[in-house]
């Protein structure tokens, strides 16, 4: 199974763009790579899910390089509301067990 | 639209008693996982299941037993419960065990053994 890696937590204020960076550098041709949200006392939900290049839609963007050896979730004009842990999933294709990691607590400041 | 139900919410128990998490899913979905949750931590896989009657380990299965007689319904046994037990459990269920695949996941259940 690809292992990924993510910042453990970050800090960023109301109205900036966050980036967060997942690094799987052992990623398989067949995988996608798929962001999750969880809030506090709540299960994660999906929020984006690409291949590669750059996928859009309203809540992020994910940017994912030629190599696909990691992935960035871009997320615009954050509010106190994106206070949340993110989870950068990839490579479950292979065995069927699905591995989230810690995942970056991000927190908003106002 | 339910989704993926759990049941009980919540729940205390003294050590040394057993009880069974029910989850549900609705979504016709094979594959069916849980997951424990401590205290700012990530999740950490217990058992899943890639269809009816299938059923494997995950990261962390010791002092839990799963079943999947039906493609609906997937509940975790805690056998006999032990303080370190106490943590936030979630089932989650997807069409299949490949990455393309998007994961839903109930809304959890809070277990606190005493």
């Amino acid at each position: 199974l690809a292992k990924t890696t993510q910042p453990i937590s970050m800090d960023s204020y109301e109205g900036q763009e966050v980036n967060i960076t997942c690094s799987h550098n052992n990623i398989a041709t067949n995988d996608y790579i798929t962001w999750y949200q969880q809030f506090p006392s709540q299960g994660p939900r999906f929020i984006i899910q690409g291949y590669k290049t750059k996928v859009t839609n309203e809540v992020a963007s994910l940017f994912i390089p030629a190599d696909r050896k990691s992935s960035t979730l871009s997320l615009p004009r954050v509010s106190l509301s994106d206070t949340a842990v993110y989870y950068c999933l990839v490579d479950y294709s292979s065995a069927s067990k699905i591995i989230f990691g810690s995942g970056t607590r991000l927190s908003i400041r106002p | 639209n339910a989704g993926v139900t759990q049941t009980p919410k919540f729940q205390v128990l003294k050590t040394g008693q057993s009880m069974t998490l029910q989850c549900a899913q609705d979504m016709n979905h094979e594959y069916m996982s849980w997951y424990r949750q401590d205290p700012g931590m990530g999740l950490r896989l217990i058992h899943y299941s890639v269809g009816a009657g299938i059923t494997d380990q995950g990261e962390v299965p010791n002092g839990y037993n799963v079943s999947r007689s039906t493609t609906e319904d997937f509940p975790l046994r805690l056998l006999s419960a032990a303080p370190s037990q106490t943590s936030v459990y979630f089932c989650a269920s997807s069409q299949g065990g490949s990455s393309g695949n998007t994961i839903y996941f109930g809304e959890g259940s809070w277990l606190t053994v005493v």
